[in-house]
């Protein structure tokens, strides 16, 4: 099946800095990708929709420029969480359709701590 | 505004001991229902996709069924390596951003030995 790489996998960090998040499609090409959100125990809540060479879609209630989300490339898309602090620190996880196919496949998520 | 709900919460299996876990979905137009296992940070892997009613798919000793208002996840003789989170998503028609998913809060699974 398709492979999406997402790195870090866990990363803490001092409040105020920022953290980016690297979503890769390892074997085919993802004109969009999608970021999400999970608070332990509660399930994935989408935060944006992102598109090749165009701005992402921002779910209602997430701050566009908190979450800076770039997919530069068919096979990669980021995410920056600036001047992060605690209520940040969250479960990341990208997801990437591929084309020729309906299913999304998941990247391994990224712990992101804030403190 | 599409819903996902999933039952139960969690539930404990002893190794052997077959259930099924629940999602009741409330959608303008299904496109697709996913089923998906995650396990401990880690992203979710994709078990299966129901378009319409009736369907039925399988996999190991998982099953997949979906009615117009729910879908079923079946587990034959569930072994330790089958706890997981299970995860229940729905993808209504027409959808603009490209494959859009609706999750519902997952059922945590654990099979005891």
């Amino acid at each position: 099946g398709a492979v999406v790489s997402q790195h870090p996998s866990r990363v803490i960090c001092k409040s105020g800095t920022s953290v980016k998040i690297e979503c890769r499609s390892l074997d085919f090409q993802a004109t969009t990708m999608f970021w999400y959100r999970q608070f332990p125990k509660q399930s994935l809540m989408l935060m944006a929709t992102s598109n090749e060479g165009s701005k992402a879609t921002y779910e209602q209630g997430v701050e566009k420029d908190k979450f800076l989300i770039n997919h530069a490339s068919l096979t990669l898309s980021t995410l920056t969480v600036t001047s992060a602090h605690p209520e940040d620190s969250s479960f990341y996880i990208c997801s990437a359709r591929d084309g020729l196919d309906e299913k999304l496949f998941f990247g391994s998520g990224t712990q992101l701590s804030v403190l | 505004e599409d819903q996902v709900t999933q039952s139960p919460e969690a539930l404990r299996l002893q190794e052997g001991e077959s259930s099924s876990l629940n999602c009741s979905y409330t959608v303008s137009g299904l496109r697709g229902l996913f089923w998906y296992r995650q396990d401990p940070g880690k992203g979710p892997e994709f078990l299966f996709t129901l378009y319409s009613a009736g369907e039925e798919k399988e996999k190991e000793r998982l099953k997949a069924t979906l009615t117009k208002k729910e879908s079923f996840l079946h587990i034959t003789a569930p072994k330790p390596e089958d706890s997981a989170t299970y995860l229940c998503a729905v993808q209504a028609m027409g959808e603009t951003s490209g494959s859009r998913l609706t999750f519902g809060e997952g059922t945590q699974l654990t099979v005891n030995p």
